[in-house]
């Protein structure tokens, strides 16, 4: 069983469109979070969601929406697509946000051209 | 505000070497210490942890120590495996941060046969 999925593993797209990537993960944990990898394997925080409640929001554009139905999904929706925004996404969740480890989904690569 | 600097790569090494990788940190509060691992085309995975001043986390042969004194957590392996080539990052996540996990940025190992 995967603990943290997330789907597309790869998403190519035209600039300008919406697309969402979708996070599950069956590990009971409260926190899920968003991260970006740059093509550097630079990795930074978008986004952190305990139980359904936005908890960190890092400078990221207004075109990045999260949603989180459920303490068990985390969502990203994408409006108007651009260049810069491709990179490998990954989903990740932990525990509780106490400093404990994350696990993290296979990343979806976004390519936009 | 918490920032974590590992040393860059590439790091190249032929297989049965000694491995090292830098890692030191910045953090107001009293961090969590990790290492992770990327291999390619997955997501992170946890390699070992360290959760206060002089714990030593170790697996899969790799070790590190959680030193406050020099604000340090450096990888160490005493003989690299060719299946041991993949990206590491050294991260952090404390109270203080907002229980955010802070990464470094990532060093590729790569082992020779």
């Amino acid at each position: 069983d995967t603990a943290v999925s997330q789907t597309p593993k790869y998403l190519v797209t035209q600039m300008g469109n919406d697309k969402s990537i979708k996070c599950e993960q069956n590990l009971g944990h409260d926190t899920m979070y968003w991260y970006k990898q740059d093509s550097k394997k630079f990795l930074k925080i978008m986004f952190s969601y305990n139980n359904k409640e936005l908890i960190i929001n890092e400078t990221v554009p207004n075109r990045f929406s999260p949603k989180s139905p459920d303490k068990a999904h985390l969502n990203l929706h994408i409006n108007s697509l651009e260049l810069g925004d491709s990179a490998v996404y990954f989903c990740a969740s932990s525990q509780e946000p106490r400093g404990t480890e994350a696990f993290f989904g296979q990343g979806t690569r976004l390519t936009v051209v | 505000g918490n920032s974590v600097t590992q040393m860059e790569g590439p790091v190249t090494l032929s297989e049965e070497a000694f491995l090292t990788i830098n890692c030191t940190y910045t953090a107001t509060g009293y961090p969590s210490l990790f290492w992770y691992v990327q291999y390619p085309g997955e997501g992170l995975q946890l390699l070992l942890k360290a959760t206060k001043a002089d714990d030593k986390g170790s697996n899969k042969g790799f070790e590190a120590t959680y030193r406050k004194e020099t604000t340090s957590f450096h990888l160490e392996k005493g003989s690299v495996q060719v299946s041991d080539s993949a990206v590491y990052f050294c991260a952090l996540s404390d109270r203080v941060g907002g229980f955010k996990t802070i990464f470094g940025a990532g060093t590729r190992l790569f082992v020779k046969a």
